[in-house]
């Protein structure tokens, strides 16, 4: 079994258009985040959900919504896609903050 | 800009030589991980050292922690084909303790 799931793997959209990114961890962790991977491999946190509180890194537009319907899914929406969005996504979760990650396999989102 | 800072950005090897990556960080921390990322996938975790700690061991893997220079490194010794992959620090000294990762270390070792 899979311990932290993503959907879709690939993402193809056009700009302005509005997409969502699957996230399901079977591990019982209590804190989910999501990770942005630009073409230069840098990883950015973008989102962390831990007991139903919610840490937004400040950088990141309102365009990207998180949505955690229970403690094992976080989801991703992203409104009004821009060019500049393109990039791999990455879903993960630990136990708690500072713990270890265990990392979903990504989504490559591409906006043309 | 990134709290950690992975030098070299890549390194190319023979078989059975060891590498070594360093990592530079800028706030104070409560432990430092390193994570391992093979082409196509996500990011594994290798290893995590505390604060108070200077050195850990796992397998072929030996991490050193300078709290002092806000400094740490990887070592992979007797590297294989097989360790070829990016190669990452993070570190949580920020809000919300949320791990913040450097650009990571390219890391090709050749048959």
């Amino acid at each position: 079994d899979t311990a932290v799931s993503q959907t879709p793997k690939y993402l193809v959209t056009q700009m302005g258009n509005d997409k969502s990114i699957k996230c399901e961890q079977n591990l019982g962790h209590d804190t989910m985040y999501w990770y942005k991977q630009d073409s230069k491999k840098f990883l950015k946190i973008m989102f962390s959900y831990n007991n139903k509180e919610l840490i937004i890194n400040e950088t990141v537009p309102n365009r990207f919504s998180p949505k955690s319907p229970d403690k094992a899914h976080l989801n991703l929406h992203i409104n009004s896609l821009e060019l500049g969005d393109s990039a791999v996504y990455f879903c993960a979760s630990s136990p708690r903050p500072s713990a270890p990650l265990h990392f979903g396999n990504g989504t490559r989102l591409t906006v043309t | 800009s990134q709290q950690g800072e992975e030098d070299p950005q890549a390194l190319s090897i023979q078989e059975g030589e060891n590498a070594t990556m360093n990592c530079s960080y800028k706030t104070s921390i409560n432990n430092l991980q390193w994570y391992r990322q093979n082409s196509g996938r996500g990011l594994v975790h290798l290893i995590l050292i505390r604060s108070n700690e200077r050195e850990k061991h796992s397998g072929r893997l030996r991490v050193t922690l300078d709290t002092s220079k806000k400094s740490s490194s990887l070592l992979i010794t007797a590297s294989r084909a097989a360790d070829t992959a990016s190669y990452f620090c993070a570190t949580d000294g920020n809000a919300g303790n949320m791990l913040t990762f450097g650009g990571g270390t390219r890391l090709m070792v050749k048959p």
